[in-house]
């Protein structure tokens, strides 16, 4: 079976554009994650969704950011405008929740820079 | 918040030695992950602990949740240049549903 799956892996754009990250979890996972990795700050988690609801977005850095799920197999994560300080790997992770059993399957990231 | 504090922040090892690193919360813990991320790649789960006290061994890779459900540690035994990676321990809080990682430990096995 196929993993999380992440695209583009790599995005180089100039500040005050707009970024899309996009993210299809695992099939039948019915929660997903949104982390951002920097050096500084670590592993942070974004905002989550359970059944394509948001459930807590208290981790979305500013208004710029915004995360969709329109369906149980895809979801997006937006900046409007970028910035460089958005330099950072994006992860999406999928999890079936309520299984009791937390492990969260990680997609191999977008390593987004903002020049 | 609460947080994790992994220790150390790095470790730079000789091929076949055995490496050894801790995890602690100023909260308690009733599950304890541990992930490792390689370069490139997304954390993988490698064991997950659920009760104080548990021992869980992955081959060379051995885990325990302390028995204060405050700490846990990792050891991995003659490691080997794959090894290279960086390792967070990670959990849910209590009543909570986020998982909140550490600032991992970054393993450098020199051959």
């Amino acid at each position: 079976d196929a993993g999380v799956i992440q695209s583009p892996r790599h995005e180089v754009t100039e500040m005050g554009q707009e970024v899309t990250l996009r993210c299809k979890p695992i099939s039948g996972h019915n929660s997903l994650f949104w982390y951002r990795q920097t050096m500084m700050r670590g592993l942070e988690l974004l905002i989550y969704f359970n059944n394509n609801v948001p459930i807590d977005d208290s981790g979305m850095p500013e208004d710029r950011f915004s995360a969709k799920m329109p369906n149980a197999s895809f979801s997006t994560l937006k900046i409007q405008p970028s910035e460089p300080r958005d330099s950072a790997v994006y992860f999406c992770a999928s999890i079936i929740w309520g299984t009791g059993f937390n492990e969260q399957f990680f997609g191999p990231g977008t390593r987004l820079t903002v020049l | 918040g609460q947080q994790l504090n992994q220790s150390p922040q790095s470790m730079f090892i000789q091929e076949g030695e055995d490496v050894s690193m801790n995890c602690t919360s100023s909260s308690i813990f009733n599950t304890w992950l541990w992930y490792k991320q390689e370069p490139g790649e997304g954390p993988v789960l490698l064991i997950a602990l659920y009760k104080a006290g548990e021992l869980t061994s992955n081959g060379r890779l051995t885990a325990q949740f302390g028995i204060t459900r405050k700490d846990s540690f990792l050891n991995i035994s003659a490691s080997i240049p794959s090894d290279v990676g960086i390792y967070f321990c990670a959990g849910p809080p209590p009543g909570g549903f986020k998982t909140i990682f550490g600032a991992g430990t970054r393993l450098f096995v020199k051959a």
